[in-house]
């Protein structure tokens, strides 16, 4: 069974530090893996995804992600209260069989 | 404005009725996938398909739940008979190959 664990938070930063959001899964055959932000009562929608180990850098975001410790992570710097959301974890299988964690409440401290 | 559509978006029903819900993914998608939400559970991932053949359908309780492509523009989630604790919001989400997957609104059920 795929799993996808993610710290359920609730994690609080205050305005303009860094928040860091970590993901591990199970499943070695992921080789795709995309982060989600949902907003209260809002449906989710793509933030972020990597495909090869490292870093990917995207305006404030960043992802890492490690296959062989089966771990990926987003970075959010300069934290805005806009960023307060659920963010979603979800490693894809080479089906594309797309599982979701249980996600991160991030709260943005003003 | 490309957009995954559901409906209905809020529907209560009593236990034992038959509820359906229908998403018409993003034109030239070719996979869909359904997800229900609760506090509890987080989001699950309950069928999926790829050329509207059922792909994986393990997270889906078979004796109440169906899940059909009718076609490349329809898929349908029915459940009967419903049970309160199939209160939750569907998600319908499509993507093109392994690329993103874009969800719907949602239908938020509730089971009384």
């Amino acid at each position: 069974q795929k799993e996808v664990e993610q710290n359920s938070g609730p994690l609080s930063v205050p305005e303009g530090a860094i928040a860091s959001l970590n993901c591990t899964y199970s499943d070695r055959g992921s080789q795709s893996f995309f982060w989600y932000r949902q907003y209260s009562g809002k449906s989710p929608e793509l933030i972020m995804f990597i495909y090869s180990n490292g870093d990917k850098e995207d305006g404030r975001f960043t992802a890492q992600l490690n296959k062989a410790s089966q771990y990926v992570s987003l970075l959010i710097r300069d934290s805005q209260p806009s960023d307060s959301a659920t963010y979603l974890c979800a490693p894809g299988a080479g089906s594309y069989q797309l599982t979701f964690g249980k996600g991160t409440k991030l709260s943005v401290i003003p | 404005d490309a957009r995954v559509t559901q409906t209905p978006r809020d529907k209560v029903t009593e236990m034992g009725q038959e509820v359906t819900m229908r998403c018409q993914p993003i034109l030239g998608h070719n996979t869909v996938f359904w997800y229900r939400q609760t506090m509890m559970q987080g989001l699950e991932l309950l069928a999926y398909f790829r050329n509207r053949a059922p792909l994986d359908d393990s997270g889906m309780p078979k004796d109440r739940f169906s899940a059909e492509m009718p076609d490349a523009t329809l898929a349908t989630l029915k459940i009967q008979p419903s049970e309160p604790r199939d209160s939750a919001v569907y998600f319908c989400a499509s993507a093109l190959m392994n690329t993103e997957a874009f969800f719907g609104q949602g239908t938020r059920l509730t089971v009384v």
